[in-house]
């Protein structure tokens, strides 16, 4: 597609649910990141692909969380037993390479109640 | 640890006005610095990107200028309009550690308000 596609754009679910999330990057960007943004904050690093590997998962905050990339494009953020904590907006980010530019989705709401 | 501090947190010009947002960063050691633009509601737009060894970078009505060593960035806006009014965002990714290090630590944003 011509831009990096996140679905769903919204998602309200209960505590203790479990939750995916879902990337779609740009064609041919191997390079694939996802990021936790709280209001009225920046953006903070969850973890980063390079291909279908997660070279760097140093800003997942705990075991709840964990992501794939199985086939180096498409990438889903999961989120096991959901705590009103979480409740964020989720970015996805892709480039061609790590040192390229990098370009943002629109994000996933997730309210968490 | 790397912060990125950005300076004011809000501002409110009149329309036609040139200003200047302040991005200042503890360690120098980076590799890129990058400013996004934010929407209400919004995900990221990139609007320039700083390799470490250049001074700035133009596009259109804004430019951004880098002085690593002293870790400092501006965006600077020439005459300003009601449509660049938004959140803006500087992102430093540092220098590949051998640990991967190449996510993007960023500021909180300066919220700009441009006024007809």
């Amino acid at each position: 597609g011509a831009g990096v596609s996140q679905t769903p754009s919204n998602k309200v679910t209960e505590k203790g649910k479990y939750v995916e999330l879902r990337c779609d990057p740009i064609s041919g960007h191997t390079a694939l990141y996802w990021y936790r943004q709280s209001l009225g904050q920046g953006p903070e690093f969850l973890i980063y692909f390079q291909g279908t590997g997660a070279a760097d998962d140093s800003g997942l905050p705990n075991d709840r969380f964990f992501a794939v990339r199985p086939e180096g494009s498409v990438s889903t953020l999961k989120i096991q037993r959901t705590e009103r904590g979480d409740s964020a907006v989720y970015l996805c980010a892709s480039s061609l390479g790590p040192a390229a530019t990098i370009y943002f989705g629109e994000g996933s709401w997730l309210t968490v109640v | 640890k790397q912060e990125v501090t950005q300076i004011p947190a809000a501002l409110s010009v009149p329309e036609g006005e040139n200003l200047v947002l302040n991005c200042s960063f503890t360690d120098s050691a980076i590799y890129n610095l990058q400013w996004f633009r934010q929407d209400p509601g919004k995900g990221l737009t990139s609007l320039l990107l700083i390799q470490s060894s250049q001074r700035e970078q133009t596009s259109g009505r804004l430019n951004a200028s880098l002085d690593k060593s002293s870790g400092r960035s501006t965006l600077y806006i020439a005459a300003s309009q009601p449509g660049d009014s938004a959140t803006y965002l500087c992102a430093v990714k540092e220098g590949y550690s051998g640990a991967g290090s190449y996510q993007l630590t960023f500021g909180k944003g300066t919220k700009l308000s441009v006024i007809p």
